[in-house]
């Protein structure tokens, strides 16, 4: 089955105890994504990548990182959380471009950060 | 640069009763226009999208939208709404100059659907 696959769900964690929130793709896909989706403000979208070794800034990117190693995997790391990037995450992947092939969304993973 | 917006926060529609949902979006050109749906604890699932043509496009699970150069909207219609409409939609706009990539995408802030028995 084609998915996104983002762990953990669910996280709670203290502010500066660094983690990494997992994401893969079984779709051969280039494009990932993340994005924080918080009440009144929809999604924003903190990073990209558009092939493996290249990623990119979005909107929201202060306080994360990404990396790209494998094509499949697009982990988003929080160095040193604090309480304002408490927040529902989505991963996303498409095959080309947004345009011609629908993004695919995980589930979300809800961060608090205490 | 390009925005969208959701007028309504919340939409409250009878089950059986029709429903409509407004995006307004900014942009200088046609842009390219997509709805999407989140279920409850799901990601986001693609309903339809515009980027030429006819202005009314069908999506899945019966959804229309239509677009509105004139008035620089792309609402989102459904004849009789069932209770499994109830979620969270959003209207997203894109550049056709951009690369097209997870980059290129900017979502409204999205309705809330109740679906009243």
């Amino acid at each position: 089955e084609a998915q996104v696959t983002q762990n953990p769900r669910y996280l709670i964690t203290v502010t500066g105890k660094k983690l990494t929130v997992t994401c893969s793709q079984n779709m051969n896909h280039e494009y990932m994504s993340w994005y924080r989706q918080d009440p009144g403000l929809g999604l924003r979208q903190i990073y990209y990548s558009m092939n493996v070794e290249v990623t990119d800034k979005g909107d929201v990117p202060e306080g994360y990182k990404v990396s790209r190693k494998e094509k499949r995997n697009f982990p988003l790391i929080l160095e040193s959380p604090s309480p304002n990037q408490t927040s529902l995450y989505f991963c996303a992947s498409t095959a080309g471009t947004a345009y011609n092939s629908p993004l695919h969304f995980g589930n979300g993973t809800r961060l608090t950060v205490t | 640069a390009q925005s969208v917006t959701q007028p309504d926060i919340h939409i409250t529609v009878s089950e059986g009763a029709s429903l409509e949902l407004r995006c307004n979006y900014s942009y200088g050109a046609t842009p390219y226009l997509f709805w999407y749906v989140q279920s409850p604890g799901q990601g986001l699932q693609l309903l339809l999208k515009y980027f030429s043509g006819d202005t009314l496009v069908q999506g899945i699970k019966g959804f229309e939208a239509e677009f509105k150069r004139s008035q620089s909207s792309f609402n989102l219609r459904k004849p009789s709404v069932h209770w499994s409409d109830a979620a969270e939609y959003f209207c997203a706009v894109g550049s056709p100059y951009s690369g097209g990539g997870a980059d290129g995408l900017t979502f409204g802030k999205g309705t809330h659907l109740i679906i009243q028995p």
